[in-house]
């Protein structure tokens, strides 16, 4: 079955550090892979995507992922953190050789200590 | 509009009661989703509409769950006979083309309580 796995389920970080935040998905053929961000008491946005070209890709806020096609991971990074950043964060993947629906991970919750 | 509105933002229902969700896409946008969002869990599909045609309703977790979208705009998620296990955050989320290839742009949520 389709799936997304996001490893950690709460990060807690302090202001300044680095931040990898992981994300596999189950293979099923061509994906379209996504991080959505939602900060508290507000709606889900799109961090970045990744359709096709340079696996790594930049987003919004400084964040970035690279697609790692033979590991089917698609990990979120950021180089320092801040307190802004406090939200969850979830990966969703979108299998173009099945269906529109976007397959959603679990979600991790980053929590950044001022 | 600029983005996707729903409406109420957050619901109050007693059990038994019927509620009426409302969702306005980003106007143009062929595709319209329904999510439904457990406390500390990602979102589960819930439904989908292509236009007015809701070409899935796998979803659902009930026939107590209904959703429309007439005039293929604005959409309703409704649930009859509310039970407390209804109590989420449901989605919202509307796509230009029709497979959603290019992401989905979500509404703030409709927070479903059921007392």
């Amino acid at each position: 079955a389709q799936s997304v796995s996001q490893h950690n389920h709460h990060v807690i970080l302090s202001e300044a550090a680095s931040l990898e935040l992981g994300c596999n998905y189950s293979y099923g053929g061509t994906v379209n892979l996504f991080w959505y961000v939602q900060y508290p008491g507000q709606h889900l946005q799109l961090l970045l995507k990744y359709f096709s070209g340079d696996p790594l890709v930049k987003g919004i806020k400084g964040f970035e992922a690279e697609f790692i096609k033979s590991k089917f991971s698609f990990n979120l990074r950021k180089p320092s953190v801040q307190w802004s950043d406090t939200a969850e964060y979830f990966c969703a993947v979108i299998y173009l050789d099945s269906n529109y629906q976007l397959i959603w991970g679990a979600g991790t919750k980053l929590i950044i200590k001022p | 509009g600029a983005g996707v509105s729903q409406s109420p933002r957050y619901k109050v229902a007693k059990r038994g009661q019927d509620v009426a969700l409302r969702c306005d896409p980003i106007s143009g946008h062929v595709s319209l989703f329904w999510y439904q969002q457990a406390l500390g869990q990602g979102p589960e599909f819930l439904t989908y509409f292509q236009n007015e045609a809701q070409l899935d309703k796998s979803g659902l977790p009930s026939d107590r769950f209904f959703a429309e979208r007439p005039e293929g705009s604005v959409s309703t998620l409704k649930i009859q006979r509310t039970q407390q296990e209804d109590s989420a955050v449901y989605l919202c989320a509307s796509s230009l083309e029709g497979t959603g290839g290019y992401g989905y742009t979500f509404g703030s949520g409709t927070r479903l309580t059921v007392v």
